[in-house]
């Protein structure tokens, strides 16, 4: 079947512009995860989404982020007033749920900042 | 908090030799722990992980982990490294409770000459 896929998969924006980055999970999973990949700080949790919970922002690193779930399924995560160092590959992942171990990862959404 | 050390942030083997990447875990519970491999331009691909069971995991392509708690290691192996095995490999923790975020290490990049 169909993995977890993201869109744009590569972005180049000027700093102070606002980016959405788009993730689509696996059908039927209702866990969903973003992660950032970045040469300086490695793979960091950003945020994650479990079924109509609210989501656990605790990776978030400013304000200036956030992301949305709709209908349970499509993710969108908004960066606004972008900055140089938000330069990144961020990396969406989804699994069947809670008490469920195994993330599946899309190809990610590579960031550049101007 | 729970964190994952990688030792090596490169590994160089010749094609045909035994492939030792380390990864040593620090957490307070039992954790799940998982080999991800990342090929250039992808996302993150789950290699094996281990979730209580045996404590000699087999993954694909060939690869293994063995959970040492003693040693709190989940040291990933394969007897004899192809070229396609050239690649970044991460391990990760999570925790058994609560959502499950994973936690990386720093990553080993593995190279493999003829």
């Amino acid at each position: 079947g169909a993995g977890v896929s993201q869109s744009p998969s590569n972005k180049v924006t000027e700093k102070g512009k606002d980016v959405e980055l788009r993730c689509d999970p696996i059908s039927g999973h209702t866990a969903l995860y973003w992660y950032r990949q970045s040469l300086g700080q490695g793979l960091e949790f950003l945020i994650y989404f479990q079924g109509n919970s609210a989501p656990d922002k605790s990776g978030l690193p400013s304000d200036r982020f956030s992301a949305e779930r709709t209908g349970g399924s499509v993710s969108t995560l908004t960066i606004q007033r972008t900055q140089q160092e938000d330069s990144a590959v961020y990396l969406c992942a989804s699994s069947l749920g809670q008490g469920s171990e195994t993330q599946y990862f899309g190809p990610g959404t590579r960031l550049l900042v101007l | 908090a729970q964190s994952v050390t990688q030792l090596g942030s490169h590994v160089s083997v010749s094609e045909g030799a035994l492939v030792l990447l380390r990864c040593n875990y620090s957490s307070s519970v039992p954790p799940y722990l998982f080999w991800y491999v990342q090929y250039p331009n992808q996302g993150l691909q789950l290699l094996l992980k281990y979730t209580s069971a045996a404590t000699l995991v087999k993954g694909i392509n060939g690869f293994e982990a063995e959970f040492k708690k003693s040693e709190t290691s989940f040291h990933l192996t394969k007897p004899s490294a192809h070229m396609s095995d050239a690649a970044e490999y991460f391990c990760a923790v999570s925790d058994r409770e609560g959502f499950q975020k994973l936690v990386f290490g720093t990553g080993t990049r593995l190279l493999v000459s003829p």
